[in-house]
């Protein structure tokens, strides 16, 4: 069965702090991973990944993907209050379009 | 990116109602997706709305319960029916570009008492 795995479930850390959130999946012919934040309702895309190794960067945040051992991080340094949300990942599968979610990762900053 | 607009933004429904949920995208998309997120939890992928066929469900949902129309290539509904407070949760429209990324809408609170 495809899975998401994601780790830590929650984190608080101080405003200025780095961290690492952890995306590790099973799923049948892999074709991307996608990272969102999610504030209220309605998640809000960040990145997208497709290949092992290349470092996809939006101001404080980035992400890279290992495709060999299954697995990507969200790096955010700096941290900000403004930062505080869950982060979810999705893979997309064999399909396309079938798109397999984590639990989240439940991030707060604290001032 | 895709403009989606959902409404009702958040609804509190008595048991054994149903509710209707909107969808509406500002360009035409083939496909469109209906997904539950439950309080604590992740998305769960409910149905792929195709227009012209029938959705297809994904396992766990049936269409007895979620039925689903979509009537052009623009515009989606969802219906809860029967509606139990198990059914409490964020509902979200979403649609797949051809880029790779997922847009969703705003979301649906629903709160069933």
């Amino acid at each position: 069965e495809d899975k998401v795995v994601q780790s830590p479930l929650s984190l608080v850390v101080h405003e200025g702090d780095t961290v690492t959130l952890n995306c590790s999946y099973e799923v049948t012919n892999f074709r991307s991973l996608l990272w969102y934040k999610q504030e209220k309702k309605a998640p809000t895309f960040l990145f997208m990944l497709t290949s092992s190794g290349i470092e996809k960067k939006s101001g404080r945040l980035s992400s890279i993907l290992d495709k060999k051992e299954l697995f990507s991080i969200l790096n955010i340094t700096a941290t900000q209050t403004g930062d505080s949300a869950i982060y979810l990942c999705a893979v997309e599968g064999e399909y396309g379009n079938q798109f397999y979610f984590g639990t989240g990762t439940s991030l707060t900053v604290i001032p | 990116s895709a403009v989606i607009s959902q409404k009702p933004s958040r609804d509190i429904c008595q048991r054994g109602t149903s509710l209707t949920i909107q969808c509406q995208v500002d360009s035409q998309v083939t496909m469109m997706f209906w997904y539950r997120q439950q309080p604590g939890q992740s998305l769960t992928l409910i149905a792929t709305a195709n227009q012209g066929s029938e959705a297809t469900y994904e396992s766990g949902f049936v269409i007895d319960k979620f039925p689903i129309s979509r009537p052009n290539l623009t515009f989606s509904t969802l219906t809860v029916s029967n509606m139990s407070p198990e059914d409490s949760s964020i509902y979200l429209c979403s649609v797949f570009r051809g880029t790779g990324e997922l847009f969703f809408g705003e979301g649906s609170r629903l709160t069933v008492l």
